[in-house]
């Protein structure tokens, strides 16, 4: 089974700033990833696909790069809504999974 | 516009079994798999089960393997999955989703707002 590491956990910043988050997988997952992003009390949202591939809908400061095992998402000039916690997951082969998680909260 | 639509989430004993359903509307339920996806209260994200589009496949998570049981009515646009042996640590927000569908588009790309099950004596 495919296992998904995120870091970090926890990531302290501001409004305006850029911020990388990181997940790597256990194996190749060629680009099979996808990013999303969870507000308390919902249903989790997308917002990359195929590693790199923008959600319709979704603002162009989200991007996503990676192929293989590393993968990063990438916020520029964080925006209040983007305060939460955001998810990397696989879809390369059963079972998918996910990484842990990175809780974005401002500084 | 698309719309997943969980219930049957509630308290359960440990042993006891429950099933829950997931109504789908706004798009052909028929020709998509359909996923079981849940979250322990405070915790990650946690692949359950897939189902293929003509119930045909289905696949789970090594900790529901054997308890777990997914399945759908494409003629009531409907998802269920049956949990027996049900365990605390099966307490969770359970989440259906959609996959795009085509090709190598199996990402989630629509979630319905989740029931959550716990599991306490």
């Amino acid at each position: 089974d495919i296992q998904m590491t995120q870091s970090p956990s926890t990531l302290s910043a501001s409004v305006g700033d850029r911020v990388t988050i990181t997940c790597r997988a256990s194996q190749s997952i060629s680009s099979w990833l996808a990013w999303y992003q969870q507000n308390p009390g919902k249903a989790p949202k997308l917002l990359i696909y195929k590693a790199s591939s923008l959600e319709s809908g979704v603002p162009s400061r989200f991007s996503g790069s990676g192929s293989g095992t590393e993968f990063t998402l990438t916020i520029t000039s964080l925006q209040p809504d983007d305060f939460a916690t955001y998810y990397c997951q696989h879809y390369n082969s059963y079972p998918y999974s996910f990484g842990q998680g990175t809780k974005l909260e401002i500084k | 516009q698309v719309q997943l639509v969980e219930s049957g989430g509630g308290v359960v004993q440990p042993g006891r079994s429950l099933r829950l359903s997931c109504a789908a509307s706004g798009f052909t339920f028929s020709t998509y798999p359909m996923h079981w996806v849940r979250q322990a209260p405070g915790k990650g994200l946690e692949w359950v089960a897939v189902i293929s589009s003509d119930g045909n496949n289905k696949y789970y998570a090594d900790s529901v393997k054997g308890r777990f049981t997914i399945s759908r009515d494409n003629s009531k646009n409907t998802l269920y999955v049956q949990m027996n042996s049900l365990r605390a640590e099966d307490t969770a927000v359970y989440y259906c989703a959609r996959v795009r569908g085509g090709p190598n588009s199996n990402y989630f790309d629509y979630w319905g707002q989740g029931t959550l099950v716990t599991v306490s004596s």
